[in-house]
């Protein structure tokens, strides 16, 4: 079946301006996870949507970044005034369900780039 | 919450040897432990995981073993092959907490 998917692969921005990343996870999927892959850097966790519960947004770096998970499956990441520090990869991940022994699927990637 | 840390950084070996990359993690309630692969330009893939009521697990040339009252877990890669190149991550979960991801280690075989 359909994998996790990203959109768009790559994105080229300018230093202020706002961009939106999204996320189709695997369909049936209730946990979704945002993380963030600076070059040559591990995975830092941004945000985890875990099924009817409150999304853990204890890795947001600041108030510029947000996500939302409508409709309980596609998710939007969205960083308002983008600065160079925030380009990077950004993975979207998910799983039947929250946590447990459950194996996290991961999109390709949006590599978003701040001019 | 949870803090996992991984070591080596980098790792170069020769095709043929065995590779060991090791893991430690803070909180005992963690319970479950997988073990990533990323190759270049890809996105990261589940290569194998141990649940914490068990010590080691194998599949063909990779295991890993756990030690909970250490707290600390392995990845052995035996008889490597060019393809095992790769950044390894390993993480730790407890109940329906997000997975903590290791910062990486990044695997040379060299033919």
């Amino acid at each position: 079946g359909a994998g996790v998917s990203q959109s768009p692969s790559n994105k080229v921005t300018e230093k202020g301006k706002d961009v939106e990343l999204r996320c189709d996870p695997i369909s049936g999927h209730t946990a979704l996870y945002w993380y963030r892959q600076s070059l040559g850097q591990g995975l830092e966790f941004l945000i985890y949507f875990q099924g009817n519960s409150a999304p853990d947004k204890s890795g947001l770096p600041s108030d510029r970044f947000s996500a939302e998970r409508t409709g309980g499956s596609v998710s939007t990441l969205t960083i308002q005034r983008t600065q160079q520090e925030d380009s990077a990869v950004y993975l979207c991940a998910s799983s039947l369900v929250p946590g447990g022994y459950n194996e996290q699927f991961f999109g390709p990637g949006t590599r978003l780039t701040v001019l | 919450g949870e803090n996992v840390e991984q070591h080596p950084s980098t790792l170069s070996v020769q095709e043929g040897d065995s590779a060991v990359i090791k893991c430690t993690y803070s909180d005992s309630a963690s319970n479950y432990f997988p073990w990533y692969k990323q190759e270049l330009g890809k996105r990261p893939q589940l290569i194998i995981d141990i649940r914490s009521n068990v010590g080691e697990k194998k599949d063909q040339r990779i295991a890993v073993t756990l030690n909970k009252t250490a707290k600390h877990f392995s990845l052995h890669i035996t008889e490597t092959q060019p393809e095992d190149s790769a950044v390894y991550f390993c993480a730790a979960r407890s109940g329906a907490n997000n997975l903590f991801f290791g910062t990486g280690t990044r695997l040379t075989v060299i033919p």
